[in-house]
């Protein structure tokens, strides 16, 4: 079974511009969410989607969002984009937003704005 | 609000050592627990995870038992290895809502 797979794995893009990152999620699996990973800030969640729809937000200006489709793949966008959003950003896919379901992880998109 | 405090790294063992990592957690309700591994330039690796109290995950040599008593999920190896090396994040998932809660990682190096 193929795991989840996150494209691009690394972007470099210039402060003000906008960036688009996607995520597939395992098959099958119907949610996704997105945490941020600085070595200042560690690991912060993002956002989660569950079958379209935005069920959480995490503490993130509007330039961040999200979206899902209905194969389940998601992206997030970050616009006007800030030295700061340099980060490693990670997709989680779960079969379902219960607790107790396992969270399994792609390798992330490197992004550094410059 | 949900936090995880785990110990401060770095972490330095030699082979074979016995290695543990101190996780505690502060929740409403009651959380799934999690450890994680990350080697570098990758993403997380779902180590073992807990569901409720006195369950013990377990994974590779890796072992870890959820202690509601003390709010502890503490990851424990009788002999860890070269390849062990890596960043370790305990992590939980509250019944309300379904976000991940990260502890700031503890890095582990392992000398042969």
């Amino acid at each position: 079974k193929a795991g989840v797979t996150q494209t691009p794995r690394y972007l470099i893009k210039t402060r003000g511009q906008q960036v688009t990152l996607s995520c597939s999620p395992i098959s099958g699996h119907r949610s996704v969410s997105w945490y941020q990973q600085t070595p200042g800030q560690g690991l912060q969640f993002l956002f989660e989607y569950f079958s379209e729809t935005q069920r959480n937000k995490g503490n993130f200006p509007g330039r961040f969002s999200g979206r899902q489709f209905s194969n389940s793949r998601s992206e997030m966008n970050v616009s006007t984009l800030e030295l700061g959003d340099s980060a490693l950003y990670l997709c989680a896919s779960s079969l379902n937003p219960d607790r107790n379901t396992e969270a399994f992880f792609g390798q992330g998109t490197r992004l550094t704005v410059v | 609000g949900n936090s995880v405090t785990q110990m401060e790294g770095p972490v330095t063992l030699s082979e074979e050592a016995f290695l543990t990592i101190n996780c505690t957690y502060t929740a409403t309700g009651y959380p799934s627990l999690f450890w994680y591994v990350q080697y570098p330039g990758e993403g997380l690796q779902l180590l073992l995870k807990a569901t409720k109290a006195d369950d013990k995950g377990s994974n590779k040599g890796f072992e870890a038992t959820y202690r509601k008593e003390t709010t502890s999920f503490h990851l424990e190896k009788g002999s860890v290895q070269v390849s062990d090396s890596a960043v370790y994040f305990c992590a939980l998932r509250g019944p309300y809502g379904n976000k991940l809660v990260f502890g700031a990682g503890t890095i582990l190096r392992v000398k042969s």
